[in-house]
């Protein structure tokens, strides 16, 4: 029982198409992230919102587009794919309540653009 | 700005002690964290550090903070092959996202 899903887990797609990656979480939490992993680049910030009516842009939003439909969900869209979108991308959450102020991070899902 | 950095890789036997170091450079950082990501999988929180500490230890994990020079690292004692996966420094400053490091490449030699 994951507390952090994604889906989908894998997606093939082809340049110029549009995509959509989901993020739901039961942990109740407010803030919700999108990054992407790149081989050497480690995770850069796409976009992230600390609560359903916020939404702000992160290190390379270019290209993308969020919606946060409910505290619990926060989906990234790719309006137009293109190959150098090809990557791995993770959803996170966290609590600012929390001691530690970490975050929590889905499975991830592995986006192939074509 | 927010920089974390990191050496990419890092080669150790089983058995021996890694140590992977991390800098970063604000001096704002309230935490500091080690997320461990094995292969196919998420980032998973290994241990964080709070910025008016020293050192840290949980089992097998040590972690030193040096504020002066803005250094972080982490020493995994008695290292095995399970422990091979890429770790991320990340640091906070307690409202903004995390920044992370590129992250280091632990490879564990039988």
């Amino acid at each position: 029982d994951a507390d952090v899903t994604q889906t989908p887990r894998n997606r093939i797609t082809k340049t110029g198409k549009r995509i959509m990656l989901e993020c739901s979480q039961t942990k109740g939490h407010d803030r919700m992230y999108w990054y992407r992993q790149d081989p050497g680049l480690g995770l850069r910030l796409i976009y992230y919102s600390f609560d359903v009516k916020d939404i702000n842009k992160g290190e390379i939003s270019d290209g993308y587009s969020v919606s946060r439909q409910a505290q619990a969900k926060f989906s990234l869209s790719l309006e137009s794919a293109i190959p150098n979108q090809t990557a791995l991308y993770f959803c996170a959450t966290s609590d600012p309540g929390l001691a530690s102020s970490e975050q929590f991070f889905g499975p991830g899902t592995r986006l192939t653009v074509l | 700005g927010e920089d974390v950095e990191q050496s990419l890789f890092l080669s150790v036997r089983e058995g021996d002690s890694s140590v992977i170091n991390c800098t970063y450079t604000d001096s704002s950082s309230t935490y500091l964290y080690w997320y461990k990501q094995e292969p196919g999988a998420g980032l998973q929180l290994l241990t964080y550090i709070f910025s008016n500490m020293d050192m840290k230890q949980d089992q097998r994990l040590t972690v030193l903070l040096n504020k002066k020079d803005k250094h972080l690292s982490l020493r995994i004692a008695d290292t095995q092959t399970g422990d091979s996966a890429i770790y991320f420094c990340a640091e906070s400053m307690g409202n903004t996202p995390l920044v992370f490091g590129k992250g280091t490449r632990l490879s564990v030699i039988a």
